[in-house]
């Protein structure tokens, strides 16, 4: 399978526990994506990384987030003492940005299937 | 930043007639409009976009135009399918510098026998 992956695709936790989930975006997109989906909502954006710089962070990410991708490879996303409003489906995406290989130039994103983060 | 709206966010049309979504964003400076199809607890799947240097892109059943004057795009679907039925949501970007996608609240289609 060489689209989006993500793991794990479920998550269930007590509040005040630290959770982190991976994604490994598609090989040769360069650009990656975190985005959060709660039942009924269209994907919010969270943050996103072009290589291994984190470029944007949206104003939703708390402290209690931080996201890394130390390879420019796949990424990490860190939530730390959990809370119940952190309950969601969280999305990653991958593109191929500036200077990334890949015929095109394409700034189409691909999502993977997500993680559903259930806090209890 | 940008704010788009989606409308209507439930539609129900009977097996090949034609739906209609229409999507409006606040930021000027956007210039790109994908469209993705989420099936129940799947991934959204991008089915088409358009960039503002166009004012309609088509393929085959599946149609998107532009007005950027109004601010505004739609999603056309026709000879609806049930396998058309499915959550649809429209998403506005800038290209560069980021191109973080800001996404309307959904569109629910619904396609009967």
């Amino acid at each position: 399978d060489t689209g989006v992956s993500q793991d794990p695709r479920h998550k269930i936790t007590k509040r005040g526990q630290n959770v982190t989930f991976r994604c490994d975006p598609i090989s040769e997109h360069n650009r990656l994506y975190w985005y959060r989906q709660t039942l009924g909502q269209g994907p919010e954006f969270l943050t996103y990384f072009q290589n291994e710089a984190q470029l944007e962070k949206s104003r939703l990410l708390s402290d209690r987030f931080s996201a890394e991708r130390p390879k420019g490879s796949f990424s990490t996303l860190e939530i730390q003492r959990t809370e119940q409003g952190d309950s969601a489906m969280y999305l990653c995406a991958s593109s191929l940005g500036p200077g990334g290989r890949g015929s095109g130039g394409t700034y189409e994103q691909y999502f993977g299937p997500g993680t559903r983060l259930t806090v209890t | 930043g940008e704010n788009v709206e989606q409308h209507p966010s439930t539609l129900s049309v009977q097996e090949g007639d034609s739906a209609v979504i229409k999507c409006t964003y606040s930021d000027s400076a956007s210039n790109y409009f994908p469209w993705y199809k989420q099936e129940l607890g799947k991934r959204p799947q991008l089915i088409i976009d358009i960039r503002s240097n166009v004012g309609e892109k088509k393929d085959q059943r599946i149609a998107v135009t532009l007005n950027k004057t109004a601010k505004h795009f739609s999603l056309h679907i026709t000879e609806t399918q049930p396998e058309d039925s499915a959550v649809y949501f429209c998403a506005a970007s800038m290209v560069a510098p980021a191109s973080k996608l800001t996404f309307g609240t959904g569109t629910r289609l619904q396609v009967t026998l």
